[in-house]
């Protein structure tokens, strides 16, 4: 079965240190991943994407994500993290029905960032 | 910026009463979703819909509830008679195509709250 684990509930580093979100899969095929952010009171925002060719992937707001195939990894990071930062983060896998139109999200259970001054 | 809308941002029910949350998709979007965040919980898929059907369902969605389009504009989740632990934060979300790479735009969601 398809499923995404986050073994970070919550973390936290301080402003200007690097920081490494781990997330791994379980998928049969090649998976679409997605990683989201959930500010308090807002939507989920997607941060960045992989589904085929280079494995590091950059997204908005200074995000990066790896993906390793033989670690059935997905892992974001960021060089030096901002006090905007703190937020909840959300790793996902696309996922379809055989011949269906639509691919859902399979999320992970989050990770919670704070960030320390 | 185009963006996914949500009213109420939050609805508090009685145990056993209907309810109706609505979402206002991006405009050019064609496929819709339905997704649910119990407090503490990760966020689970409920329904996914397109061309005016329900194209996946989980289990999570019983016959207590039910999408609609009922303009070209709105996207509804009602679930008829609320329990306990329908309690949950429930995400509108919409893309512009089919397929994995194609981003999911989520709206701000609707905080239910069943007494």
């Amino acid at each position: 079965a398809q499923s995404v684990t986050q073994p970070d509930i919550h973390i936290t580093v301080s402003e200007g240190a690097s920081l490494e979100l781990r997330c791994n899969y379980s998928y049969g095929a090649t998976p679409y991943l997605f990683w989201y952010v959930q500010s308090p009171g807002q939507g989920l925002q997607l941060l960045l994407k992989y589904f085929s060719g280079d494995t590091l992937v950059q997204g908005i707001k200074g995000f990066e994500a790896e993906f390793k195939r033989s670690q059935s990894s997905f892992n974001l990071r960021k060089p030096s993290v901002h006090w905007s930062d703190a937020a909840e983060y959300f790793c996902a896998v696309g996922a379809s029905q055989y011949g269906g139109a639509t691919n859902k999200l399979i999320f992970g259970t989050g990770t919670l960032l704070a960030v320390q001054p | 910026e185009p963006e996914v809308t949500q009213t109420p941002s939050h609805q508090v029910t009685q145990m056993g009463q209907e309810v109706i949350l609505r979402c206002v998709p991006i405009s050019n979007h064609l496929y819709f979703y339905w997704y649910r965040q119990i407090l503490g919980q990760k966020v689970e898929f409920l329904v996914s819909f397109y061309n005016n059907e329900i194209s996946e369902k989980s289990e999570i969605f019983d016959d207590q509830f039910s999408v609609e389009r009922p303009d070209g504009s709105n996207f509804t989740l009602k679930i008829r008679s609320t329990k306990l632990e329908d309690s949950a934060m429930y995400f509108c979300a919409s893309s512009s195509g089919r397929g994995g790479h194609n981003e999911q735009f989520f709206g701000p969601g609707t905080r239910l709250t069943v007494l």
